[in-house]
């Protein structure tokens, strides 16, 4: 089974438009930390927000925001007003086990996101 | 931005040559990860460090070996070139201290395997 599923392999969101990244996740690990990393054109991995297997609120970084429902094992990417810069790709991660230390982590296939002006 | 360097930045190369890519690291952190990112897969572990000479396998280590015989430069070594390595292949770094949450990602090297 996928440990990171991204079932959007592209999207569309109009300038100034809030946009939602899905991604689901499978582990029976009680520890685990959610990523998300952005790819522009450029090629480089850009960490964006983290979210803990423990952490009582959503995580929240400027415009983006993870939606975290824990019993459905989802961490969705909000990102609010989007804008022209923000079209990329978007891949959820997944670490398995406590922080720290060697970081087993599992990529997504990728969301490709495109803002229109 | 973390310090991380990649070198070489692009490399063309033939099937059946030896190939060396190289991570720089200036901060000292303990961890370090090779990974290849392909079209439909995502970023998929190669080999990863935990401390100078100390490495292991990931999730796809066939036909590549690593060396680390510094703290701050992690090798990666393609020992004989095939076309299915064609792909970009990212270095990453992550430690320890404080909070630690995320790997930092180097800038990537894009090898073409003719």
């Amino acid at each position: 089974a996928q440990k990171i599923t991204q079932t959007q392999p592209g999207m569309f969101v109009q300038e100034k438009e809030a946009v939602t990244l899905d991604c689901t996740y499978d582990t029976s690990d009680p520890s685990y930390g959610l990523f998300w990393y952005k790819q522009p054109s450029s090629g480089e991995m850009i960490f964006l927000i983290y979210q803990g297997s423990y952490d009582q609120q959503n995580a929240t970084e400027g415009r983006y925001s993870l939606n975290f429902q824990k019993a459905r094992k989802s961490a969705n990417l909000v990102i609010s007003a989007s804008q022209l810069g923000d079209s990329a790709m978007y891949f959820c991660a997944m670490r398995e086990g406590a922080a720290g230390g060697y970081q087993k982590v599992t990529f997504g296939t990728g969301t490709k996101l495109q803002v229109i002006p | 931005d973390a310090g991380i360097t990649q070198s070489p930045r692009h490399k063309v190369t033939e099937t059946g040559t030896p190939v060396t890519l190289r991570c720089h690291q200036t901060e000292n952190h303990r961890y370090m990860y090779w990974y290849r990112q392909d079209p439909g897969h995502g970023l998929r572990l190669i080999h990863y460090s935990y401390g100078v000479k100390d490495t292991d396998k990931g999730e796809v280590s066939d036909g590549y070996s690593v060396s680390r015989s510094k703290t701050e430069d992690f090798l990666l070594t393609l020992e004989s070139a095939t076309s299915s390595q064609t792909s970009v292949y990212f270095c990453a770094i992550s430690d320890l201290q404080g909070r630690v949450r995320e790997q930092f990602f180097g800038p990537g090297t894009r090898l073409t395997v003719l």
